[in-house]
């Protein structure tokens, strides 16, 4: 499965846009790129998902460059409910490997007011 | 409500003392995983499940037993457990047709 890379923290105004980048230089073809999000110790929630072409749905947008090596999270107008650990998550492809899932590090998002 | 429960949510043991976490969902997923977070090292992936009696090792199976007898329940089983393996325990589910994984509460286990 392909790594992760993910800077360890950021920081940013409230509703300004957060951009969140990953880089998933080893990524195949056929794997998705995934972001969770984790609030102070609860169970992580899903947020969006790609595989190549760029994604919006009504929590946030996911651009994925064209080689698919990295792929940036955006979070339009961030709220101070949004600072949590984000996590980019590369999903394995195929067969039985479909459901095996490795976490980066995650980077911490602090929104401030 | 759809959602994915676990018990116990907060569990003090000692070291040998075979335990089991319970996970069980009702959205008729097939899919189910066990996570394990720790300070500094993320969420790792311990074992899962595509359907009944269908499971894998994730990254750090050992030290753990995981039984799929019946689609909404994945419990995990520790036969012998040693304080490295006090930790926050997530449980995940999915449907293998949609690509959302909806995750447990937690249980916090703390093993003297």
């Amino acid at each position: 499965d392909a790594k992760t890379t993910q800077p360890t923290s950021m920081d940013c105004a409230e509703g300004r846009a957060a951009n969140l980048p990953c880089n998933h230089s080893t990524i195949s073809g056929n794997e998705y790129v995934y972001w969770y999000r984790q609030i102070h110790s609860q169970g992580p929630q899903y947020i969006i998902h790609g595989l190549k072409n760029n994604e919006t749905n009504e929590m946030a947008s996911l651009i994925i460059t064209e080689d698919r090596k990295s792929s940036t999270l955006i979070l339009p107008h961030a709220t101070l409910r949004d600072t949590a650990v984000y996590y980019c998550i590369v999903r394995g492809a195929g067969g039985t490997s479909y459901g095996k899932l490795t976490f980066g590090q995650g980077t911490i998002l602090t929104v401030h007011p | 409500e759809a959602q994915v429960t676990q018990n116990p949510r907060y569990l003090i043991t000692v070291t040998g003392k075979k335990l089991t976490v319970t996970c069980s969902q009702n959205m008729n997923h097939e899919y189910m995983s066990w996570y394990r977070q720790d300070p500094g090292l993320g969420l790792r992936q311990i074992y899962y499940s595509m359907n009944v009696e269908v499971t894998d090792k994730g990254d750090v199976p050992e030290g753990y037993k995981v039984s799929r007898k019946e689609k909404r329940n994945f419990p995990l089983i520790l036969e012998s457990p040693s304080p490295n393996q006090t930790s926050l325990y997530f449980c995940a589910s999915s449907s293998i047709r949609t690509d959302t994984q909806y995750f447990g509460p937690g249980t916090r286990l703390t093993v003297l």
